[in-house]
């Protein structure tokens, strides 16, 4: 079966740093995926890790390393808009359109 | 250009009643996904269509659930007799068809209410 793991809730100050961490066991992995959601709002992609590392995307990287079937989102310079939800995700096949197991989200709760 | 649609945006139906979600995803896309999210939940796999292949049906939680793609293009999920456990907010996504395709674009959801 596929299982990801995700902390329920995070609380952060503006400005700060904030880690979401996800682990997952699956059967197949070929990428690990975040997505945002703001409440009400569909999810939006964040990023795509499928080879060991950090990637960077302005105030946004995301981390994974396979050996260890773990990854997280960190999310610099805090904005009280990036209050959301975030979800990991597992890609499970190789070929375009494959679909994706998502972890059950974390709620980050940046405050003043 | 525009992106993934559905419709309708609310839907409270009576328990027993079926009802028909549509999503039109970006043109295209040859990729079409369907998934559920219950309130503070995450998302539910629930049917994936690719292409011309048979469709990925191993999310769709009883037989009450179907969902067709016409024309490789507009998606309809159907749920029959409906009941409370169905309520929530049901969304699709579509990709293009690339091997390195990891991204979903998802449309805005349809919320349904049984009561």
């Amino acid at each position: 079966g596929q299982s990801l793991e995700q902390p329920s809730e995070v609380t952060a100050v503006e400005g700060a740093i904030v880690q979401i961490n996800c682990t997952y066991q699956t059967s197949g992995f070929y990428g690990l995926s975040w997505y945002q959601q703001h409440d009400g709002g569909a999810p939006t992609f964040l990023s795509y890790n499928a080879l060991d590392g950090l990637e960077e995307t302005g105030r946004f990287s995301s981390f994974l390393s396979r050996s260890d079937s773990y990854g997280y989102l960190l999310l610099q310079e805090l904005q009280m808009k990036d209050s959301a939800s975030y979800f990991c995700a597992v890609k499970t096949g190789t070929g375009g359109g494959n679909k994706l197991t998502f972890g059950t989200g974390t709620q980050l709760k940046v405050e003043l | 250009g525009a992106g993934v649609s559905q419709s309708p945006s609310n839907k409270v139906t009576e328990k027993g009643k079926d009802v028909e979600l549509r999503c039109d995803p970006i043109s295209g896309h040859t990729a079409l996904y369907w998934y559920r999210q219950s309130l503070g939940q995450g998302l539910e796999f629930l049917i994936y269509f690719q292409g011309n292949s048979a469709p990925d049906k191993s999310g769709l939680p009883s037989d009450r659930f179907s969902a067709e793609r016409t024309g490789g293009s507009v998606s309809t999920l159907t749920i029959q007799r409906t009941q409370q456990e169905d309520s929530a907010v049901y969304l699709c996504a579509s990709s293009p068809d690339r091997p390195s395709s990891y991204e979903q674009y998802f449309g805005p959801g349809t919320r349904l209410t049984v009561t």
